[in-house]
């Protein structure tokens, strides 16, 4: 009930396409949805998030596209570039709650 | 701000010594965050406080493990007698947690301890 499941494990991508990731989750308490992004050798940052009372959000080159009936999110990543390759993670937390539940990660890796 | 600092960055230890951790967050930041990051388990919460109070440690692997935060500047993680499981990278991180919000928004990760255990 509290995990949230996060694929694929790696993905490798061409420069200038689109990357995207899922995830999964059980406990309809989530109402918090971020993903971060995680450079070698350094900590996860912030890199978009949602909230189940939209479908969609967009920043830039990234998307998050939120299913609430299936409990699914997804990020996506137009025109890839090399320098986003790193470790994504999602993530989820309750209302009332400090805990941030995190995904598996997805090493993605971005080919010139 | 030079953001959350985690020290050491790198610590090697051999089998049953004690092992600190030190954490110092943003400044003005109100929660603290201790997560363990290893290939197997991904990133799980140790423990978290919020205005220096411990308020869920249910992720506290063991009794070997003990967090402290005696003030807003500073935090230490130990681990007495270390094992070889202990070996990932510890991260802390902090976040103003708004009053009357609810779940923390925006947590800001230090560049993390890298632990072996031998």
């Amino acid at each position: 009930q509290q995990q949230v499941k996060q694929s694929p494990q790696s993905l490798i991508v061409q420069k200038g396409g689109i990357s995207i990731i899922n995830c999964a989750y059980e406990n309809t308490a989530f109402d918090y949805f971020p993903w971060y992004q995680q450079f070698p050798g350094k900590g996860p940052a912030l890199l978009i998030a949602i909230r189940p009372d939209v479908s969609e959000k967009k920043e830039g080159r990234f998307t998050i596209s939120f299913n609430k009936s299936a409990k699914q999110f997804s990020l996506h990543i137009m025109d890839s570039q090399p320098g986003d390759s790193a470790t994504y993670f999602c993530a989820a937390s309750m209302r009332n709650t400090d805990k941030l539940i995190f995904g598996t990660g997805t090493r993605l890796q971005v080919f010139p | 701000d030079a953001g959350v600092i985690q020290s050491p960055r790198h610590e090697v230890t051999e089998m049953g010594q004690e092992v600190t951790l030190r954490c110092k967050p943003i400044s003005g930041h109100n929660s603290l965050f201790w997560y363990r990051q290893t290939m197997m388990r991904g990133l799980e919460l140790l423990i978290y406080f919020n205005n220096n109070v411990p308020i869920d440690d249910s992720g506290m692997p063991e009794d070997r493990f003990s967090a402290k935060m005696p003030n807003a500047s500073f935090s230490t993680l130990k681990i007495q007698p270390s094992e070889p499981r202990d070996s990932a990278v510890y991260f802390c991180a902090s976040s103003f947690r708004r009053r009357g919000s609810g779940a923390n928004e925006k947590l800001f990760f230090g560049s993390g301890t890298q632990l072996s255990v031998l």
